[in-house]
């Protein structure tokens, strides 16, 4: 069975630095891409970043370049998003999820679990 | 703002059919494939069509796809309750090198 198991959630302050977690089990995770999901309290699902973990090559929409990294270890199957500078706006969950990437055709699926990222003073 | 564009809420009985959709334009629905999610209240998302319009396995035949042009549009039938949840499409868009999500269609089923 694929699956996708993401760190616990997070409340961090302003200014602080974080880097969150998604263990991937049940494939080959060095075949598939896989990404980060962001969705605001309340809000829509927004599409982060993806990377490839057998050459590590990445894709990140524009509105997330240079805010966040997307990484991935392909020695113990784990993606990992990290801030260096949070803030208040980056409070949301975050899903990680495989991405499947055909030609045209992309689609996520499976999708973790959640990790809930909370930024406050 | 999202480059797809879908209407906030929709609504139906019970029984009834429904259809969602997702305008976008030549650089992503109109160059690339559609894929749509349903998001239940408190959950993780989970795919429900892929390629526009195929079901993976475990995705009952009442959720249908399909693929005009710039937009997309999704279809159950034989409504639920428990169909009652946010759907997203999504799809790639050519211009942007990255992915992209519609704002969301809350169903709801009176």
């Amino acid at each position: 069975e694929v699956q996708l198991v993401q760190s616990g959630a997070e409340v961090k302050k302003p200014g602080e630095s974080l880097k969150i977690s998604c263990r991937a089990s049940g494939y080959g995770f060095t075949n598939y891409w896989i990404g980060w999901v962001r969705q605001m309290p309340g809000k829509g699902l927004e599409w982060m970043a993806i990377i490839y973990p057998g050459d590590s090559e990445t894709r990140y929409s524009p509105s997330f370049q240079g805010q966040v990294t997307i990484s991935a270890d392909k020695s113990i199957n784990t993606a990992y998003l990290q801030w260096n500078n949070l803030q208040a706006s980056d409070t949301a969950m975050y899903y990680c999820a495989r991405h499947e990437w055909k030609s045209a055709a992309h689609w996520f699926d499976p999708w973790g679990q959640g990790t809930l990222v909370t930024v406050s003073s | 703002q999202s480059v797809l564009t879908q209407p906030p809420s929709v609504s139906a009985a019970p029984g009834q059919k429904v259809t969602i959709s997702c305008s976008g334009s030549t650089s992503n629905i109109g160059d690339n494939y559609v894929s749509w999610y349903q998001q239940l209240p408190g959950t993780a998302p989970k795919l429900l069509i892929y390629d526009n319009n195929k079901r993976p396995s475990g995705i009952p035949d009442r959720f249908s796809g399909s693929k005009s042009g710039t937009s997309a549009t999704l279809g159950i039938t034989g409504l639920q309750t428990g169909d009652e949840a946010d759907y997203y499409c999504g799809t790639w868009d050519s211009s942007l090198r990255a992915g992209a999500f519609g704002g969301g269609t809350k169903l709801t089923v009176l």
